[in-house]
């Protein structure tokens, strides 16, 4: 079955750039979207279909997705932005095609 | 506004069934769009369980599929989910969520979520 692999945290400082990847094979042939997690809080989409941010979903967050990585960008990272982040694809490659889900990352914002 | 509300039993004895309904409001779900349930256990990331359209059309998670029914009741706007023969490995907060066109589509519209504990 088809496996995302994410890095299980990331920490970087308030004003600063954070990336966090998710690795599949070929995942550029598919599309990612993107979520946030908040502590006691359901998911909230945060990137869509790659690199679309739904409605309300500030342009600091955007994304990019080729080859093996995709790759959630979070510019001028703020406090409130500490969360987890889960990509997620659709699996077609198999006779059982299912919604893939990565690890998740957890955001520090020091 | 499009809005999601979980409910059902908070606690399951271990090979029993557990149910859960997903109310929408805001929207009609026999205008369209699929309705799916994810799942996350304690301190863990998210599983999808499955999807249902508004016809009553299904997929499911491969590795869940022989324990799982979801169905759709559009008279009372809800979807339900059953899952058979629980585990412990079967706690989770339990979410349901829209799904904007199957296949793998983002899920937009999230509902709180419900813990739900598999014990005796």
């Amino acid at each position: 079955s088809y496996v995302l692999t994410q890095p299980p945290s990331v920490s970087v400082a308030p004003g600063q750039t954070a990336r966090i990847t998710c690795g599949g094979n070929n995942i550029g042939s598919k599309s990612v979207h993107w979520y946030q997690q908040k502590p006691g809080q359901a998911p909230v989409l945060v990137v869509y279909d790659d690199s679309d941010r739904p409605s309300g979903i500030p342009e600091r967050f955007s994304g990019s997705n080729s080859g093996n990585t995709a790759t959630l960008t979070i510019s001028r990272v703020e406090a409130g932005d500490e969360a987890d982040y889960y990509c997620q694809v659709w699996d077609s490659s198999s006779d059982h095609p299912r919604v893939v889900f990565g690890g998740g990352t957890k955001l520090t914002v020091l | 506004q499009v809005q999601l509300q979980e409910s059902g039993p908070g606690l399951v004895k271990p090979s029993e069934t557990l149910s859960l309904t997903c109310a929408v409001s805001g929207y009609s779900i026999s205008s369209g769009y699929y309705w799916g349930w994810i799942r996350q256990p304690p301190g863990k990331g998210l599983e999808w369980i499955g999807s249902i359209y508004h016809s009553g059309s299904t997929y499911y998670n491969p590795s869940l599929k022989s324990r799982v029914t979801i169905s759709v009741d559009t008279s009372k706007n809800q979807f339900s989910l059953k899952l058979s023969s629980v585990t412990a490995a079967d706690t989770a907060v339990y979410y349901c969520a829209r799904e904007l066109s199957g296949s793998g589509s983002p899920f937009d519209y999230w509902g709180q979520g419900t813990l739900v504990t598999v014990s005796s």
